[in-house]
């Protein structure tokens, strides 16, 4: 089964508008950590916002914050006031803190376009 | 946020030769950093797994023998692609992690190495 998954290939969002970008994942850890990754045309990977599984409110960095669900196994971003320079790919991705690789494992990714 | 390197940005190479790529951590210690393959439109695809000071873990389907990753410091780590194939042709995206703890132990990624083998 796919630890992450994003079903949203690709979404536009008007500039200045909000918009939520899917993240869903499956895990059996109690402890973990959610992640979101910019990734632009440049192919380097920014990384954006954490949500640990134990944080009981919803991370906010800025213009990004997570909609953390746990019962529904969801870690949806959200960008308020989209900017032209938002464009780019966004992957989620989980840790899981007790069965234990330290790695992330990554969604398949969204790819944002910011319509001025 | 944390800064890392890597070297090249890019690199042609012809077949059948060896490729170095350098990622560092250029403001803290990275006691694990991970090398990442993604291919076009596709989402990263993790290699290995390298602590500092004992051998990489490499993930199922991935030649160690080809892909050979060494972490001789806590600020490098350098992949060798051997004997390189055009189907190695990929972009590489190194990452490395503050902590070997839990909790908010964010990993931060390198700019990417795009390899083309010809």
């Amino acid at each position: 089964a796919q630890k992450i998954t994003q079903t949203q290939p690709g979404m536009f969002v008007q500039e200045k508008e909000a918009v939520t970008l899917d993240c869903t994942y499956d895990t059996s850890d109690q402890s973990y950590g959610l992640f979101w990754y910019k990734q632009p045309s440049s192919g380097e990977m920014i990384f954006l916002i954490y949500q640990g599984s134990y944080d009981e409110q919803n991370a906010t960095e800025g213009r990004y914050s997570l909609n953390f669900q746990k019962a529904r196994k969801s870690a949806n971003l959200v960008i308020s006031a989209s900017q032209l320079g938002d464009s780019a790919m966004y992957f989620c991705a989980m840790r899981e803190h007790q069965t234990g690789a330290n790695n992330l494992f990554f969604g398949t990714g969204t790819r944002l376009t910011v319509i001025p | 946020g944390a800064v890392v390197s890597q070297h090249p940005s890019r690199v042609i190479c012809k077949s059948g030769t060896s490729v170095k790529i350098e990622c560092r951590s250029l403001d803290f210690q990275a006691t694990t950093m991970f090398w990442y393959r993604q291919f076009p439109k596709k989402s990263l695809m993790l290699m290995a797994t390298s602590n500092e000071g004992s051998k990489a873990t490499y993930e199922q389907g991935v030649e160690k023998d080809k892909f050979l990753i060494n972490h001789a410091s806590l600020t490098l780590s350098t992949l060798t692609v051997t004997s390189a194939h055009p189907e190695d042709s990929s972009f590489y995206i190194c990452s490395a992690r503050e902590s070997a703890g839990v909790g908010t132990d964010t990993q931060y990624f390198g700019p990417g190495t795009r390899l083309t083998v010809l």
